[in-house]
C-alpha cells in the first residue's frame, strides 16, 4: 500500500525567509508526484507534477525537486501570499485506485 | 470560467435527512472524483467514474451513492444523514484514470444538525 508522509505538519516563516517542505513515499514503484496548494475553504489546486527523480519544476516562488523516495518543495523569499496548506499525493499504479495524499503542510508566512 | 464546479458550497440539515450534492466539469475529462477531507485535513477517496463506469468504490456507507449521468457530472446522493458524515466533499476530474494530476472543485461543507 501507497504511504505519503509531509513535514513539518506547519511551519511559519518571515517573510523572505527561504525553506523547504518535504513529502517522503513508499511506493512500489515511483509513478509521478504532484503537487497542491489548498487555501481555507478552496479545493486543492494543482501546482506540479514530477515524474522521474532528478526532475525539477519551478513556479515564481516555489521549486519542486524529485528523488527516488522524496520530494521537496522549495520556497524563496515568501511573501505572504504563499500562506496555505502545501499537499503532495501519488498516483496509483492502476486506474483502479485513486491518489494517495499526504496530510499537508501548513504553512504560514507572516509580514 | 470555473473548470470544476460543485453545488451547494454549504449544506446544513439534520440527522436523518436524504441531501444530494452535484458536481460538473467543463475540462473535457473522463474521469470524476468524490473525496472527503475530515477536520484533519486528510482527503480521502470514495468514488471514481471513468466514462460513467464506477472503477473506485472504496470502503464507505451503503448510504453514499454517486451518480454520473454522463462524463461531465457526478453526484453524490447520500441517505439518512448521520453525525459523522459531517465533512468537507470535494469533487475532482482528470484526464484518464492513473498518472495525470486531478482538478478539484472548491469543496461542499455538511453540517449535520
Amino acid at each position: 500500500e501507497d504511504q505519503v508522509t509531509q513535514s513539518p505538519e506547519a511551519l511559519r516563516l518571515q517573510e523572505g525567509e527561504s525553506s523547504s517542505l518535504n513529502c517522503s513515499y513508499t511506493v512500489s514503484g515511483l509513478r509521478g508526484l504532484f503537487w497542491y496548494r489548498q487555501d481555507p475553504g478552496k479545493g486543492p489546486e494543482f501546482l506540479f507534477t514530477l515524474y522521474s527523480a532528478g526532475e525539477e519544476k519551478e513556479k515564481e516562488r516555489l521549486k519542486a525537486t524529485l528523488t527516488k523516495k522524496e520530494s521537496f518543495l522549495h520556497i524563496t523569499a515568501p511573501k505572504p501570499e504563499d500562506s496555505a496548506t502545501y499537499l503532495c499525493a501519488v498516483p496509483p499504479d492502476t486506474g483502479r485506485r485513486a491518489l494517495t495524499f499526504g496530510s499537508g503542510t501548513r504553512l504560514q508566512v507572516q509580514p | 470560467d470555473t473548470a470544476v464546479s460543485q453545488t451547494p458550497k454549504y449544506l446544513v440539515t439534520q440527522m436523518g435527512n436524504d441531501k444530494s450534492i452535484k458536481c460538473e466539469q467543463n475540462l473535457g475529462h473522463d474521469t470524476m472524483y468524490w473525496y472527503k477531507q475530515d477536520s484533519k485535513k486528510f482527503l480521502k477517496i470514495m468514488f471514481s467514474y471513468n466514462n460513467k463506469e464506477l472503477i473506485i468504490n472504496e470502503t464507505v456507507p451503503n448510504r453514499f451513492s454517486p451518480k454520473s449521468p454522463d462524463k461531465a457530472h457526478l453526484n453524490l446522493h447520500i441517505n439518512s444523514l448521520e453525525l459523522g458524515d459531517s465533512a468537507v466533499y470535494f469533487c475532482a476530474s482528470s484526464r484518464g484514470t492513473s498518472n495525470q494530476p486531478q482538478h478539484f472543485g472548491d469543496g461542499t461543507r455538511l453540517s449535520i444538525l
